[in-house]
């Protein structure tokens, strides 16, 4: 079953601008990921937040994380053309790192 | 090397035939996946192997049989699929698989693309 929806569904905006996408989820959690997918390619693993954690940044990411409202954010600040592509959270709360994908939100970055 | 391969690319079978996915990573990871995913949708998660044995199998149908021969290899054996089966097969592999706080990433291959005529 989806563990992780997100909002929102699809999102555009101009290079430079930053963009915010939230991932809520059901279950209680260990650990929560955030991966980019380019058209019908592989995802890419973007950050990792632990459930003891509240905020991680990376580059021009920042991920929080809520677990009392077990919601998370992924901020990509100065957007450019490249980031362009779809992005999931996923969930890791059973044993064997057994992940659970959001739905998504498409980001399109315009130049 | 922080890759993962996938072949082939693209694949086009009936469904009577009996094909093959191959995965391969050398990054001495322990633990290796099989997602599907619809077009615009997330991956779901079909298979896991964990030091080379079947741990997790997501109630998949039996016309998809996984086999992972050795650490750095993981197959996925087509065979009678249907239609609803046309899909992007990704494999993934990551260091472990470990209950805890610690969680590991997931590395993703490009994927195969499966078209079911």
């Amino acid at each position: 079953s989806q563990q992780g929806e997100e909002d929102p569904q699809a999102l555009s905006i101009q290079e430079g601008e930053n963009a915010t996408m939230n991932c809520s989820y059901k279950t209680s959690i260990n650990n929560l990921q955030w991966y980019r997918q380019n058209s019908g390619r592989g995802l890419v693993h973007l950050i990792l937040i632990r459930s003891n954690e509240r905020e991680k940044h990376s580059g021009r990411l920042r991920v929080t994380l809520d677990t009392s409202k077990k919601s998370s954010s992924l901020l990509i600040t100065a957007s450019r053309a490249a980031d362009t592509a779809s992005y999931f959270c996923a969930t890791d709360a059973d044993y064997g790192n057994k992940l659970v994908f959001g739905a998504g939100t498409i980001l399109r970055v315009k130049s | 090397d922080t890759e993962v391969t996938q072949t082939p690319k693209h694949l086009v079978m009936g469904m009577t035939n009996k094909k093959s996915l191959k995965c391969e990573q050398h990054m001495g990871h322990r633990a290796m996946y099989w997602y599907k995913q619809k077009a615009k949708k997330p991956p779901e998660l079909m298979f896991v192997y964990s030091y080379e044995k079947l741990s997790i199998n997501e109630s998949v149908p039996s016309r998809f049989s996984p086999e992972c021969p050795n650490s750095s290899l993981l197959n996925l054996h087509l065979h009678a699929l249907q239609p609803e089966d046309s899909a992007l097969y990704l494999c993934a592999s990551s260091q472990g698989t470990r209950w805890g706080p610690r969680g590991y990433e997931q590395y993703f291959g490009p994927g195969t693309r499966l078209t079911v005529t």
